[in-house]
């Protein structure tokens, strides 16, 4: 059964510091993984999708990488800004049972300015 | 506009009231999933579907059940609610073939059954 940690379970940093988020994953055959933000109450953005053949995707100020061997992706943050408070969430879709999904349990992000 | 849309976005209701909670996407994607997020815990899949009349469990099916009759609509139906299933749901719906596979997320309904 796949399951998916995300570490630390909240951040706090100051204003304009890059920092970097992790996920993991216990299973390597996945089909892609995501990254997700949510602000309290609301619903899920989609931040960036990484496909299992890719090593990393990059919006805006937003890089993640993947490295599917290791079991592990990392969001970084670029020049953090109080609007990136949120919780971050990553979820991975299964290679071998197509419709699975399963989520972190989220790492909540405090940018203080 | 690519949407998911669920109905209701709030439904409060009493234990044992059988209710339905619409999802409908417009992209015509071939997979369909519910969850549920309760605070500390993530989302959590409750059933997906991978086609019409294809469903399968997810990791906390019990008291739920789905349909898929048709390939824009995924209903989630409680026979029988409780308590413990007051939660936020979401629907989400994705393509497997191509480059733009990700989950598209519904805006969530929030149930509180008491």
């Amino acid at each position: 059964k796949q399951e998916v940690t995300q570490i630390p379970a909240a951040l706090s940093v100051p204003e304009g510091e890059n920092l970097v988020l992790n996920c993991s994953f216990t299973d390597s055959a996945i089909y892609n993984l995501q990254w997700f933000r949510q602000d309290p109450g609301k619903g899920l953005t989609s931040l960036l999708l990484i496909q299992s053949s890719q090593r990393e995707q990059t919006s805006g100020r937003l890089n993640a990488s993947l490295d599917k061997s290791s079991g592990r992706s990392t969001l970084y943050i670029a020049a953090s800004q109080p609007g990136d408070s949120a919780t971050y969430l990553c979820a991975v879709i299964g290679n071998t049972n197509a419709g699975k999904s399963t989520f972190g349990d989220g790492t909540t992000l405090t940018v203080k300015p | 506009e690519a949407q998911v849309t669920q109905n209701p976005r709030y439904l409060i209701t009493v234990t044992g009231k059988k209710l339905t909670v619409t999802c409908s996407q417009n992209m015509n994607h071939e997979y369909m999933s519910w969850y549920r997020q309760d605070p500390g815990l993530g989302l959590r899949q409750i059933y997906y579907s991978m086609n019409v009349e294809v469903t399968d469990k997810g990791d906390v099916p019990e008291g739920y059940k789905v349909s898929r009759k048709e390939k824009r609509n995924f209903p989630l139906i409680l026979e029988s609610p409780s308590p413990n299933q007051t939660s936020l749901y979401f629907c989400a719906s994705w393509i497997r073939q191509g480059p733009l596979n990700e989950q598209f997320f519904g805006p969530g309904t929030r149930l509180t059954v008491l």
